[in-house]
């Protein structure tokens, strides 16, 4: 039972142009959503999150939306450089349940063309 | 960065054989998560562990133990290893009150079972 779920395994984009990755999860207790970004050979870096209390998060051009009562959020940036090329994680937690622990969805790729 | 080594970052080993990987972090961070990220899976966690001794089980748990006997190592040991245990490992720590809801990663171990 996949508690999150990113339905896009990869997406390409012009340098310059929006990228929307989005995510969709299921389970109503999640409070609390990430965005991890993973280069080859690399862990995975936070990138952005947002806590469901907001439906909006901006960290330079990295911009999270929620939409709590679709269960879906995105995360859109720009403009797209070729060095945003990576695997995108979404992830989310009951931030008021045990551990702390996430969920994590199977990622998508991005490759930004130059 | 919260100062995450994972050692070894490659091994070879055969069917059958114990292995252990170690994660060491500096940070004096409380929990600790192993997870695996497999093709089409994403990232799945093994177990994770809460403070020094405590220790829990989570979704792919199977095959794996885990010891925590100081704050700072985590060790992940396979009993006896199978080729479906080739994955790359990641540890993570989760970051202190202010950043409670986000783990950080260490750089991965690519572990092959032939």
């Amino acid at each position: 039972d996949q508690q999150v779920k990113q339905n896009s395994p990869s997406l390409s984009v012009q340098e310059g142009r929006i990228s929307i990755l989005n995510c969709d999860y299921t389970n109503s207790m999640f409070d609390y959503f990430l965005w991890y970004k993973k280069y080859p050979a690399e862990g995975p870096t936070f990138l952005i999150s947002i806590s469901s209390i907001k439906d909006k998060n901006e960290d330079g051009r990295f911009t999270v939306f929620l939409n709590k009562s679709a269960k879906h959020l995105s995360l859109h940036i720009v403009p797209s450089q070729p060095g945003d090329s990576a695997v995108y994680f979404c992830a989310a937690t009951d931030s008021g349940g045990s551990n702390y622990k996430l969920t994590f969805g199977k990622g998508t790729l991005l490759t930004v063309n130059p | 960065d919260a100062g995450i080594t994972q050692s070894p970052r490659h091994k070879v080993t055969e069917t059958g054989t114990p292995v252990t990987l170690r994660c060491h972090q500096t940070e004096n961070h409380r929990y600790m998560y192993w997870y695996r990220q497999d093709p089409g899976h994403g990232l799945r966690l093994i177990h994770y562990s809460y403070g020094v001794k405590d220790t829990d089980k989570g979704e792919v748990s199977d095959g794996y133990s885990v010891s925590r006997s100081k704050t700072e190592d985590f060790l992940l040991t396979l009993e006896s290893a199978t080729s479906s245990q080739t994955s790359v490992y990641f540890c993570a720590t989760r970051g202190q009150e202010l950043a409670k809801n986000i783990q950080y990663f260490g750089a991965g171990t690519r572990l092959s079972v032939l």
